[in-house]
C-alpha cells in the first residue's frame, strides 16, 4: 500500500521569507497529490493540489512541485505571513475507484515577525 | 464547512464506557471517512465507506466499530474505550478521492480517562 513520508515535522521561518516541505510516496500508481493546511483549532482544508500530468501548479504566493522519477513532491509559500502559520499535510492517493486517500504526519509552520 | 457536521464536539468519558461519534453531511457525497488525529502521526484512517452498503477497514480500525445509516449519516463507535483513544477525531466525505477534494467535518476532541 501507499505510504507518504513528510519533512520537516516543524519548520520556522521569518515572516516574508519562503518555506519548503517535502514529501516523498511509495505507490509508483499515485496520480493525485493534494495539500490541506489545518490552523490552530480548525479542520483541515485543501489549499492546493496537484496530479501526475503536470510538473507544477501555482496559486499567488503558493506553489507545489511534482517529480514522479523521484517519486515526490513539494509545497513552496513564498512571502509568508502571519497568517500562515498552521499544520501542514500533504496526502497521496492512486487513482482507483476503490482507492483511499494516505497523510503525511504534518508540518506545524511558525512565522517568525 | 457547514455542510459536514459532528456530534458531540467534546467528550470525556472513563475507560470501559461506550462511545458513539457521529458525522451527518449534506453535500451529497457518497464517500465517507473517520480520521484520527494524534500530534506528529498525521491524519490515519480508521473506516471508510464508499456507499451505504460499503464499510472497509483502515489503518487503524482495532477497537472501533462503524454504522453508515444513510447517505449522509457515518457513526463511529468505541465499544469499551481505552486511554490510548484520546485524539481528535474527523469524519470527511469526498466524491472521489482519486480526483477530488476530501471535506471535513470540525472534528470531535475526546478524552477517556
Amino acid at each position: 500500500g501507499e505510504n507518504v513520508e513528510q519533512h520537516p515535522s516543524t519548520l520556522s521561518v521569518q515572516e516574508g521569507d519562503s518555506a519548503v516541505i517535502k514529501c516523498t510516496y511509495s505507490d509508483s500508481a499515485s496520480n493525485y497529490f493534494p495539500w490541506y493546511k489545518q490552523e490552530l483549532g480548525k479542520r483541515p482544508q485543501l489549499i492546493i493540489d496537484i496530479r501526475s500530468n503536470v510538473g507544477e501548479k501555482k496559486d499567488q504566493r503558493i506553489a507545489v512541485t511534482l517529480n514522479k522519477t523521484a517519486k515526490h513532491f513539494s509545497l513552496h509559500i513564498t512571502e509568508t505571513q502571519p497568517e500562515d502559520s498552521a499544520v501542514y499535510f500533504c496526502a497521496a492517493t492512486p487513482y482507483s475507484s476503490a482507492s483511499k486517500i494516505i497523510f503525511g504526519s504534518g508540518t506545524r509552520l511558525s512565522i517568525r515577525p | 464547512d457547514a455542510d459536514v457536521t459532528q456530534t458531540p464536539r467534546n467528550r470525556i468519558t472513563k475507560t470501559g464506557k461506550r462511545i458513539m461519534l457521529e458525522c451527518s453531511q449534506t453535500k451529497g457525497h457518497d464517500r465517507m471517512y473517520w480520521y484520527r488525529q494524534d500530534p506528529g502521526l498525521g491524519l490515519r484512517l480508521i473506516y471508510y465507506s464508499f456507499d451505504v452498503k460499503d464499510i472497509n477497514k483502515g489503518e487503524i480500525s482495532d477497537g472501533y466499530s462503524v454504522s453508515r445509516q444513510a447517505q449522509a449519516k457515518f457513526s463511529l463507535s468505541l465499544e469499551s474505550a481505552i486511554p490510548n483513544q484520546t485524539a481528535l477525531y474527523f469524519c470527511a466525505t469526498s466524491r472521489d478521492p482519486g480526483t477530488d477534494t476530501q471535506y471535513f467535518g470540525p472534528g470531535t476532541r475526546l478524552t477517556v480517562l
